[in-house]
């Protein structure tokens, strides 16, 4: 089955820098990567998402880029705010498959 | 407000008991998938359905059920209860029955057992 790795666990940055979460992926059938933020106490919500067809995708500050042939993919939060605190998990899936594999999850804080 | 609905929000048993959690997924989601979120660990899937019927199985324990009614809304059943079982579960929902595209969460059920 599908693997996913995300790291790092926890980061910590300044107001206005910004924050890559990195992660990997072990089946080459995968072809769909959400990103989730889950805000503390509440369940996981979508902020972006790529397809294998694509190689990045923006929304605002947003960012996500995928690498098939390293099968990696990565978080770019720019110009953060401390409202961008929260966990966030990426996972993998495929069209042929029924669940989603999430990473671990990593712990942002924004420090003001 | 994502527009899937679970209760009871906190739950505290003991062990040995069983409990119900109850998920009624977006209005037209044909598919709810059950979530465990232990302390400090990812999201771990437990079981998927669409329409009423089982579409995939994770990491499920056996002392663990699931089942999703006429009305589409589902039931996670837990019985046996342990102490490792004490974690955040959530429902998710998705009009597809494939995994692609976005999944609704809801805000979880807090199972606590003592």
């Amino acid at each position: 089955g599908e693997n996913v790795e995300q790291h790092p666990s926890t980061l910590s940055v300044q107001e206005g820098d910004s924050a890559v979460i990195k992660c990997t992926y072990s089946d080459s059938a995968s072809n769909y990567f959400p990103w989730y933020k889950q805000e503390l106490g509440k369940g996981p919500q979508l902020i972006i998402d790529i397809r294998s067809n694509v190689g990045e995708k923006k929304d605002q500050r947003i960012a996500v880029t995928l690498n098939k042939t390293a099968k990696h993919f990565s978080l770019h939060i720019t110009e953060t705010q401390p409202e961008d605190s929260a966990v966030y998990f990426c996972a993998a899936s495929s069209n042929t498959g029924n669940q989603f594999y999430f990473g671990t999850g990593t712990s942002l804080t924004v420090i003001p | 407000d994502s527009g899937v609905t679970q209760t009871p929000k906190h739950l505290i048993t003991a062990t040995g008991q069983r409990v119900t959690l109850r998920c009624s997924p977006r209005s037209g989601d044909l598919s709810v998938y059950w979530y465990q979120q232990s302390l400090d660990q990812g999201l771990q899937f437990l079981i998927q359905y669409y329409n009423g019927e089982e579409r995939a199985k994770g990491n499920i324990l056996e002392r663990f059920s699931a089942q999703q009614f006429p009305d589409l809304h589902s039931e996670l059943n837990l019985s046996s209860l342990e102490l490792g079982d004490s974690a955040l579960y959530f429902c998710a929902s998705s009009p597809r029955t494939s995994s692609t595209g976005e999944l609704f969460f809801g805000e979880g059920s807090r199972l606590t057992v003592l």
